[in-house]
C-alpha cells in the first residue's frame, strides 16, 4: 500500500532559526495535506496543495508541492516559540488518508 | 461551534472488558473516520465512514468495530481490548471524503491493562 514517510522524525532549532521537513510519498498524490499537532493537542488542518509546483504561503510557512506529485516541503521561516509541535503530511490512497510519521519540532528560546 | 466531540477524554480498563469511545460532529459532514497515534508511527487509520451504513476498514482495523447509524454519530467499540490497544485515538470528519480538510475530536487516551 501507499506509504508517506517524513523527515526529519525530530528537529531542535534555535528561536528565529529556519525549519523545513520533508514529505515523501510512494505513490503519486492527488493532493497533500498539512496538519500540526500541538504538544497535548489534536491535529489541526493548515493546508491543502493539489497541483503539480504548487507553492502556497502563510505568514511564515511555505508549502511547496513537488513536480512530481510525490513529495512535498514545510518551511518555516524564523521560527517562533508558537510553532512548536508535531507537522504531519497526509495523502489521500482510495478512501483512505495516509499519514506521514510527523515531524516534532522544538523551539528554544 | 463546529466540532467534533469525543467521549470519554481518558480511559484505563482492564483486558477484555468491552468498551465503546463515542465520536459526534455537527457539522454534517459525510465522512467519518478512527485513527489511533502511537509514537513514531503517526496517525493511523482503523475504519472509516463514507455515509450513512457505509463503513470501511482502514489500515489497522484488527480488534475494532465500528457502525454508522445516524449521519453525526460515529462510535469505535473494543470488544475485548488488550494492552496493545493502548493508544491514543482520534475522531475526525470531513465534508465530502479523504480529499477534503479533516477536522479531528480532541482525542481519548486508552490504556489497557
Amino acid at each position: 500500500g501507499q506509504q508517506v514517510m517524513q523527515i526529519p522524525q525530530y528537529q531542535h532549532v534555535q528561536e528565529g532559526e529556519d525549519f523545513t521537513t520533508y514529505c515523501n510519498s510512494s505513490t503519486t498524490l492527488s493532493n497533500i495535506q498539512w496538519y500540526k499537532q500541538r504538544p497535548g493537542g489534536h491535529p489541526v488542518f493548515l493546508i491543502q496543495l493539489v497541483k503539480s509546483g504548487e507553492v502556497k504561503k502563510q505568514k511564515r510557512l511555505t508549502f511547496q508541492f513537488g513536480e512530481a506529485k510525490k513529495n512535498s516541503s514545510l518551511h518555516i521561516t524564523a521560527t517562533q516559540t508558537t510553532d512548536v509541535g508535531t507537522y504531519f503530511c497526509a495523502g489521500p490512497a482510495g478512501n483512505m488518508l495516509t499519514f506521514g510519521g510527523g515531524t516534532r519540532l522544538m523551539v528554544k528560546p | 461551534e463546529a466540532q467534533v466531540t469525543q467521549n470519554p477524554r481518558y480511559l484505563i480498563t482492564v483486558t477484555g472488558k468491552k468498551l465503546t469511545v463515542t465520536c459526534s460532529q455537527n457539522m454534517n459532514h459525510e465522512y467519518m473516520s478512527w485513527y489511533r497515534q502511537d509514537p513514531g508511527l503517526g496517525l493511523r487509520q482503523i475504519y472509516y465512514s463514507m455515509n450513512v451504513e457505509v463503513t470501511d476498514k482502514g489500515d489497522v482495523p484488527e480488534g475494532y468495530k465500528v457502525s454508522r447509524k445516524e449521519k453525526r454519530n460515529f462510535p469505535l467499540i473494543l470488544e475485548s481490548p488488550s494492552p496493545n490497544q493502548t493508544s491514543l485515538y482520534f475522531c475526525a470528519s470531513s465534508y465530502r471524503g479523504k480529499a477534503y480538510e479533516q477536522y479531528f475530536g480532541p482525542g481519548t487516551r486508552l490504556t489497557v491493562t
